[in-house]
């Protein structure tokens, strides 16, 4: 089973700062790293999948970027506003004959008007 | 397309009774996946099918839980007999390929409560 890390647990940051949060998966056997953004009381919506080490993707004032040698993706957020306020949870996809996706525990971000 | 779609929304049984959780996913995707949230060990895959068929179905907690997916547009998860332990957000997803490096599309989820 992998172990997929996020970190911090949790985060409130001011209107305007920006901010960013780490994913942290075993770099063995590595397949593909997807992001999602969970806004309380609705379900999971996708923000990247990245497959690529060195992978940086853009999605309005959302980036994120993918070390797969060290195992670890990056999500920031550029000026962040309330409405950017979800848990955004990371999930690893391992490769060979089996393949196994694992969520992390997610990061709760907050942002304060 | 509606997205996915999952019924019931709401289901409140006693121990012992048999549930049926319900889910559609987007026409022309072929891979369709069950999930369980829990505040005690978050989001968990509980199983997957490619092509109607099943994958992986490690992550089934025991043998109480069963799955099926008769065509590609329905997949049931049944767990008989209940247990309240098994009160959870049941979240289904559908995406193209299986687990390659594509997006998942999330259906609202089905909050089960057993007494």
């Amino acid at each position: 089973i992998l172990n997929v890390e996020q970190s911090p647990q949790s985060l409130h940051v001011q209107e305007g700062d920006s901010t960013n949060f780490t994913c942290s998966f075993p770099s063995s056997n590595f397949y593909a790293l997807h992001w999602y953004r969970w806004e309380t009381a609705k379900s999971p919506e996708a923000l990247f999948v990245m497959t690529l080490n060195g992978d940086e993707k853009k999605k309005g004032r959302i980036s994120a970027t993918l070390n797969t040698k060290e195992g670890y993706s990056y999500l920031y957020i550029k000026g962040s506003q309330p409405e950017d306020s979800a848990t955004y949870l990371c999930a690893s996809i391992s490769s060979g004959s089996a393949r196994q996706l694992t969520f992390g525990s997610g990061t709760q971000l907050t942002v304060l008007p | 397309d509606a997205g996915v779609i999952q019924s019931p929304r709401h289901e409140v049984t006693e121990m012992g009774q048999e549930v049926t959780l319900r889910c559609k996913p987007i026409s022309g995707h072929n891979s369709l996946f069950w999930y369980r949230q829990t505040m005690m060990r978050g989001l968990e895959l509980l199983i997957y099918f490619n092509n109607n068929v099943p994958i992986d179905d490690s992550g089934m907690p025991e043998d109480r839980f069963s799955a099926k997916m008769p065509n590609a547009s329905f997949s049931t998860l049944k767990i008989q007999p209940s247990e309240p332990r098994d009160s959870a957000v049941y979240f289904c997803a559908s995406t193209y390929h299986g687990l390659a490096g594509n997006e998942q599309f999330f259906g609202p989820g089905t909050r089960l409560t057993v007494l």
